[in-house]
């Protein structure tokens, strides 16, 4: 059982490059998030999608897109990189909101030059 | 504006001692979930507390929820090496389907 798969783990960017993070689960979970977490922070929310086709802005959405296609796939896109969101990428999936443990993806470190 | 307010940020103490950790809000949550990260692993969901004055344990670890649903708090008995790491707290509202964190407290425990 392989839980939340992120690929890539690392990634260094130029300014200006675009990129797509991608994440997937095998648990059949309903909500799919996406967090960054900066040095020594806690996790800010991205995106979240609670099913196939239905996403919504997180606490810091501004430079991504989502996409939820797939109950099992959530891809986050980047489209145009720069230095502030240089950070490490977390993607997570739970079967219910209110009470329902968080599974988390090993992360994706992204650099942006 | 951090909706989750996690104290203290930092907390370096020795094995054997007792700490607590706190999880403050003004706003009201459905429920509260503790997870630990350690250095590049993902969070670890340790305990979800559901209704207002809620008391967990874990082996030494004390989980409690406010009365009101707006804050928790973490208590380590007897605190070993193996329990550092970062302590975020995290909180679905009701009504909204975000779960959203705090910034995390960084705990060290030195042999």
């Amino acid at each position: 059982n392989a839980g939340v798969t992120q690929t890539p783990k690392f990634r260094i960017l130029k300014i200006g490059q675009s990129m797509t993070l991608q994440c997937a689960q095998d648990m059949n979970h309903n909500y799919m998030y996406w967090y960054r977490q900066d040095p020594g922070m806690g996790l800010k929310l991205i995106y979240y999608s609670v099913g196939a086709g239905i996403t919504d802005k997180g606490e810091v959405p501004n430079g991504y897109n989502v996409s939820r296609s797939t109950t099992e796939d959530f891809p986050l896109r980047l489209e145009l990189a720069a230095p502030s969101q240089t950070s490490v990428y977390f993607c997570a999936s739970s079967y219910q909101t209110r009470g329902g443990e968080a599974f988390f993806g090993q992360g994706t470190r992204l650099t942006v030059v | 504006t951090q909706l989750l307010e996690q104290s203290p940020q930092f907390l370096s103490i020795q094995e054997g001692e007792n700490l607590t950790v706190y999880c403050n809000s003004s706003s009201v949550f459905s429920s509260l979930q503790w997870y630990r990260q350690e250095p590049g692993e993902g969070p670890v969901l340790l305990v979800t507390v559901v209704t207002g004055g809620e008391v967990k344990k874990l082996k030494r670890l004390t989980f409690q929820f406010g009365d009101a649903r707006k804050d928790s708090s973490l208590h380590i008995t007897a605190a070993q090496p193996g329990d550092t790491g970062l302590y975020l707290c995290a909180g679905g509202q009701g009504g909204s389907e975000k779960l959203v964190f705090g910034k995390g407290t960084k705990l060290t425990v030195n042999p």
